[in-house]
């Protein structure tokens, strides 16, 4: 079983809509939860990070993580074309701070 | 400021050959890290330094891969011979410290062909 998977999409949507980018994990011991955007050829930006059970929300951005089912969110509200990126999760905790990333999920918002 | 910078942006090199790698993280920042993505997979971490010493590098894929990172500023990532699984993009990150953000460099893709 992968440490972190991502379904890696493509997902096409309307701009406007409401996108939700999921990720799911399997070691109870990583702490921190990461959302990075990567627009082609670029490295990845961080989007969002928490560290606990909860939302965290920052304009049309907002993180979800559930430590008992192991499993993060993000939504993106009212979806704009320069959205369109691959979004991807990345995971850390324990007694180092390296990243495991999910795949990542393509994301193309349609104007 | 400056941000993470890496080069070459893409290397083309034939198998058995050499290639390094450099990155230049953020000034101050102690704490670099390479990662790499081969076509098809996740990101995934080879080591950490922190200053100049390796902090973690059980991500490193076996002895043809060296990673430098003298005085503590700039690194860099040597890989002797290089083979076709070699290809990919590598990527570079530095933090300030241990638990902040990664800020992560624009890659180099390389090709071993």
């Amino acid at each position: 079983q992968k440490e972190v998977e991502q379904d890696p999409g493509p997902l096409s949507v309307p701009e406007g809509a409401i996108v939700s980018l999921n990720c799911t994990y399997s070691n109870s011991a990583f702490q921190y939860f990461m959302w990075y955007r990567q627009y082609s050829r670029k490295g990845p930006e961080l989007l969002m990070y928490t560290y606990s059970s909860g939302n965290k929300e920052d304009g049309r951005f907002t993180a979800q993580v559930d430590k008992s089912s192991k499993y993060i969110s993000l939504f993106i509200r009212d979806s704009q074309p320069s959205d369109s990126a691959t979004y991807l999760c990345a995971i850390s905790g324990g007694s180092n701070y390296k990243l495991t990333f999910g795949k990542g999920t393509l994301l193309t918002v349609n104007p | 400021e400056a941000g993470v910078t890496q080069f070459p942006s893409h290397s083309v090199i034939e198998k058995g050959q050499t290639v390094t790698l450099r990155c230049d993280p953020i000034s101050g920042h102690d704490n670099l890290y390479w990662y790499r993505r081969v076509m098809g997979k996740e990101i995934k971490f080879l080591l950490h330094f922190v200053k100049e010493s390796k902090q973690d590098e059980s991500g490193m894929p076996n002895n043809r891969f060296l990673a430098e990172r003298t005085g503590g500023t700039y690194s860099t990532l040597k890989v002797q011979p290089a083979e076709l699984e070699d290809s990919g993009v590598y990527f570079c990150a530095s933090s300030q410290d241990q638990r902040g953000e990664q800020f992560f460099g624009p890659g180099t893709r390389l090709t071993v062909l």
